[in-house]
């Protein structure tokens, strides 16, 4: 989703229920792409990446969907915790410049 | 994977005072490092390229005399807040990539954050 002002969009999941974070990246060089979810008052973890030559990389319950078409990459994750509840940022890398951070989505799980 | 330290975790200090933040490599040589600033519900902002032996470069907006950068060694850059104000407050992140490779088509590997706080 799209941020409003300050606040960050927010995705509220059942536990067990899988998410799906999207993200819209705005340069078409980009060939590179990260998810990391960063929990509050630390720094962001690596969650899985993406290269442009791909649509769909798997990981451990997580999943990263490009779309270079419409710019459009999603992370579903699957059987939610309530240890995934955090902000989660896509960031972007044309080659050999420095990530560009997307706005984040705060993801918050219900027991 | 690769592991950035980054200290201190927090920091306050006073109106005008100078504060250092480190960011050190511990496994790995990082001939560059990144410095970024997060502000609360927001998303991390590239503030700086820290080249080892160089200098560093520094986003549009950024003023590299109040926002000084040092990276004397492949496994520490240093940030220093010079005469801070309370609009400095924030949480400044660091990251690092493989030697000769960096963040070129490569993860980022993110040190813990320091959250400044100027009063």
């Amino acid at each position: 989703g799209e941020s409003v002002g300050l606040h960050l969009p927010t995705l509220s999941v059942q536990e067990g229920d899988n998410s799906i974070i999207n993200c819209a990246y705005s340069n078409s060089a980009s060939d590179y792409f990260i998810w990391y979810k960063q929990e509050s008052g630390k720094g962001p973890q690596f969650i899985i990446d993406i290269r442009s030559n791909m649509d769909k990389r798997q990981g451990q319950r997580v999943t990263v969907l490009l779309n270079k078409t419409v710019k459009h990459l999603s992370l579903q994750i699957a059987a939610t915790q309530p240890g995934d509840s955090a902000v989660y940022f896509c960031a972007e890398t044309p080659r050999g410049t420095p990530l560009v951070f997307g706005k984040g989505t705060r993801l918050s799980v219900i027991a | 994977g690769a592991v950035v330290s980054q200290h201190p975790s927090w920091v306050i200090c006073k109106s005008g005072t100078s504060v250092k933040i480190e960011c050190r490599s511990l496994d790995f040589q990082a001939t560059t490092m990144f410095w970024y600033r997060q502000f609360p519900k927001q998303s991390l902002m590239l503030m700086a390229t820290s080249n080892e032996g160089s200098k560093a470069t520094y986003e549009q907006g950024v003023e590299k005399d109040k926002f000084l950068i040092n990276h004397a060694s492949l496994t520490l850059s240093t940030l220093t807040v010079t005469s801070a104000h309370p609009e400095d407050s924030s949480f400044y992140i660091c990251s690092a990539g493989g030697q000769g490779a960096p963040h070129v088509n490569t993860e980022a590997f993110f040190g813990q954050g320091t959250r400044l706080t100027v009063v």
